[in-house]
């Protein structure tokens, strides 16, 4: 079984200030993570993805995230916000062997001036 | 990129009537569609892949006849929610698999359905 957890369903940062958006996860097999992001009226689309390559994953908007093992995490992270950041932020695991995606909870984040 | 078109972006109806809600993919032929669910402040969940041209299959716990779906093109998934009801008011968000981008996913901007 494989689940996902997101940590703070709303995250607030000044814009410049570091971006942390937390996910940890739980999978009996080797996962594939992902990380979408919803802007308002927009479908989800995909920021980056871990398939068992490199830890770190760089993606689009400047957006990183580190697979770490030993923490079962795959936070997002994003040097300085902008203010076109704010939007939400979805974490979700596969077993990379069907398309089944399994989601977080999202975390909605702010960005002010 | 590939974009997928999800429509009526939202609609309220009353309980015991039927909503259909619509799926297209505009540049690219899906043989493959997904439908989720969220609701208020939980994850989306997974309620069925729709297969071109056979039944869709059903995630445990989603009832069939309920949650009608259809997916009688490649580029078109309806779902269809019978007899609707106040708790299955909900956001219903359609994805679809690009064969020709690395079997990427895109998802559709999501249906808020409320039901009085």
């Amino acid at each position: 079984a494989q689940s996902v957890t997101q940590l703070g369903s709303h995250v607030s940062v000044s814009e410049g200030a570091l971006v942390l958006l937390r996910c940890n996860y739980s999978s009996s097999v080797p996962p594939y993570l992902f990380w979408y992001v919803q802007y308002p009226n927009q479908g989800l689309q995909l920021l980056l993805k871990y398939t068992s390559a490199a830890t770190l994953v760089k993606g689009i908007n400047g957006f990183e995230a580190e697979f770490k093992k030993s923490e079962t995490s795959f936070h997002l992270t994003k040097p300085s916000a902008h203010m076109s950041d704010a939007a939400e932020y979805f974490c979700a695991v596969s077993d990379g062997r069907t398309d089944k995606l399994i989601f977080g909870t999202g975390t909605r984040l702010q960005v002010f001036p | 990129g590939a974009v997928v078109s999800q429509h009526p972006s939202w609609v309220i109806c009353k309980s015991g009537t039927s909503v259909k809600i619509e799926c297209r993919s505009l540049d690219f032929q899906a043989t493959t569609m997904f439908w989720y669910r969220q609701f208020p402040k939980q994850s989306l969940m997974l309620m069925a892949t729709s297969n071109e041209g056979s039944k869709a299959t059903y995630e445990q716990g989603v009832e069939k006849d309920k949650f009608l779906i259809n997916h009688a093109s490649l580029t078109l998934s309806t779902l269809t929610v019978t007899s609707a009801h106040p708790e299955d008011s909900s956001f219903y968000i359609c994805s679809a698999r690009d064969p020709g981008l690395d079997e990427k996913l895109f998802f559709g901007s999501g249906t808020q359905l409320s039901v009085l």
